[in-house]
């Protein structure tokens, strides 16, 4: 069975960093490109990071580009989600996604939640 | 960036109904590779976002038939025959042909 399980979230000061984790399990995690998605309270959904299976390529839109940085562990099969410089606006719920190429989403974590605020 | 236009924002349906929703974008959807990058994901109250339609009109395994995706270049539609209680939720449209990717606002579909 596919699972994905996130962790790390929290209450953070703007300015500071946080990391995320999401461990993966029931699949050959290495074949696999990743993707992180979060949700503001009651808002919809935003995709903030994506990276290549082999770890080599990784995407952000301009909402984090420079502040945000994904990276995986293959041998790990864990996934991670470094963000500095958080902002009030990056309170969210944020959610790691297997990627199938061109394909969709197919599993999702439970998402964890991070607020930013002194 | 690509936006991507959900209509209606809430669709009140009674169960056993069909129920549309609608999808525009800002900019046709067809990659240079001649596909259509467009998926559909339902978040169900107080769960993560599941996939249900990839490239257009392919259900995701284990999504019933009642789903059906539709659709070409800007203009999308996800139709859901015979709506059940496990339908409710908020559905998402979603465009990975243009970088960034983009989600749609999303349609809250609700019983009347």
């Amino acid at each position: 069975e596919v699972q994905l399980v996130e962790s790390g979230g929290g209450l953070v000061q703007p300015g500071r960093s946080l990391k995320l984790s999401c461990a993966a399990s029931g699949f050959t995690f290495s074949s696999f490109p990743m993707a992180w998605v979060r949700q503001a309270p009651k808002k919809g959904l935003e995709w903030v990071a994506s990276i290549s299976s082999g770890g080599g390529g990784t995407y952000y839109p301009d909402s984090v580009k420079g502040r945000f940085t994904i990276s995986r562990d293959n041998a790990k099969s864990t996934l991670y989600l470094q963000m500095d410089s958080l902002r009030s606006e990056d309170t969210a719920s944020y959610y790691c996604a297997r990627r199938r190429t061109y394909a969709g989403f197919d599993y999702w974590g439970q998402g964890v939640m991070v607020t930013v605020s002194s | 960036d690509v936006v991507l236009t959900q209509t209606p924002v809430a669709q009140p349906v009674t169960l056993g109904d069909q129920a549309s929703i609608s999808c525009r974008s800002s900019q046709s959807l067809v990659h240079s590779n001649g596909n259509t990058y467009l998926e559909w994901y339902l978040q169900k109250p107080g769960q993560s976002p599941q996939l249900l339609i990839y490239k257009v009109s392919n259900r995701f395994s284990g999504v019933p038939d009642r789903f059906i995706g539709s659709g070409s270049g800007s203009d999308f539609t996800l139709k859901i025959s015979r709506v059940e209680p496990e339908d409710l939720g908020v559905y998402y449209c979603f465009q990975a042909t243009h970088d960034p990717p983009t989600f749609g606002g999303g349609t809250k579909l609700e019983l009347k």
